[in-house]
């Protein structure tokens, strides 16, 4: 069975940094586009980043350019999240869901993990 | 403000067909697939439709999804209780080097 599950959210103060990951299981984690998604308490859904299957490709949104960095072991089957000089903007629920190929540039997201809250509050 | 554009709301009867739009432009829906999610509160989204007009399996054929041009649409005929809930669309943008999000809309079954 595939799973995804997210750990690392918290409280943090603004301008603080925090760590996510996300575990996955289940399947060929190698094979396997990844990426992060987003949803502020009460608002829709905000792409992150997205990681190809081999690191080589990587986007962020331009809200979390230069602050986000996304990552993945492969040999470990997990994906990562480093999110620095956070902002009380960031305060959401980030989901970790994975895509149908390798590529980068779809979005059939069919695997989804639980997600985790992240609070950036003084 | 969302680069896709869907109605915030949308209402219907047990029974009854809906439809839920999404408008976008060449650089997204013009040129690429379009995606459906549904969210129930609490959960993580659920893929409803992929590629325009694809479900996976496990989704009722009550729901089924069209493009045309810029702009896509879901449908969801024989409204049942258990679908009101938000529902997102998506796609990936060529301008952007992303994908992008409708802003999401709030089904209510009356």
């Amino acid at each position: 069975e595939v799973q995804l599950v997210e750990s690392g959210g918290g409280l943090v103060k603004p301008g603080g940094s925090l760590r996510l990951s996300c575990a996955a299981s289940g399947f060929t984690f190698s094979s396997y586009s990844m990426n992060w998604v987003r949803q502020a308490p009460g608002k829709g859904l905000e792409w992150v980043s997205s990681i190809s299957s081999g690191s080589s490709y990587i986007y962020y949104a331009d809200s979390v350019k230069g602050r986000f960095t996304i990552s993945r072991d492969n040999a470990k089957n997990s994906l990562l999240l480093q999110m620095n000089s956070l902002r009380a903007e960031d305060t959401a629920v980030y989901f970790c869901a994975r895509a149908d190929t390798a590529m980068v540039t779809s979005v059939f997201w069919e695997k989804w993990g639980q997600g985790t809250l992240v609070t950036v509050s003084s | 403000q969302s680069v896709l554009t869907q109605p915030p709301s949308a209402s219907g009867t047990p029974g009854q067909r809906v439809t839920i739009s999404c408008s976008g432009s060449s650089s997204n829906i013009g040129s690429n697939y379009v995606y459906w999610y549904q969210q129930l509160p609490g959960t993580a989204p659920k893929l409803l439709i992929y590629r325009n007009n694809q479900r996976p399996s496990g989704v009722p054929d009550r729901f089924s999804g069209s493009k045309s041009g810029t702009s896509a649409s879901l449908a969801i005929s024989g409204l049942r209780s258990e679908d009101e809930t938000d529902y997102y669309c998506a796609t990936w943008d060529d301008s952007l080097s992303g994908p992008v999000f409708g802003g999401g809309t709030k089904l209510t079954v009356l």
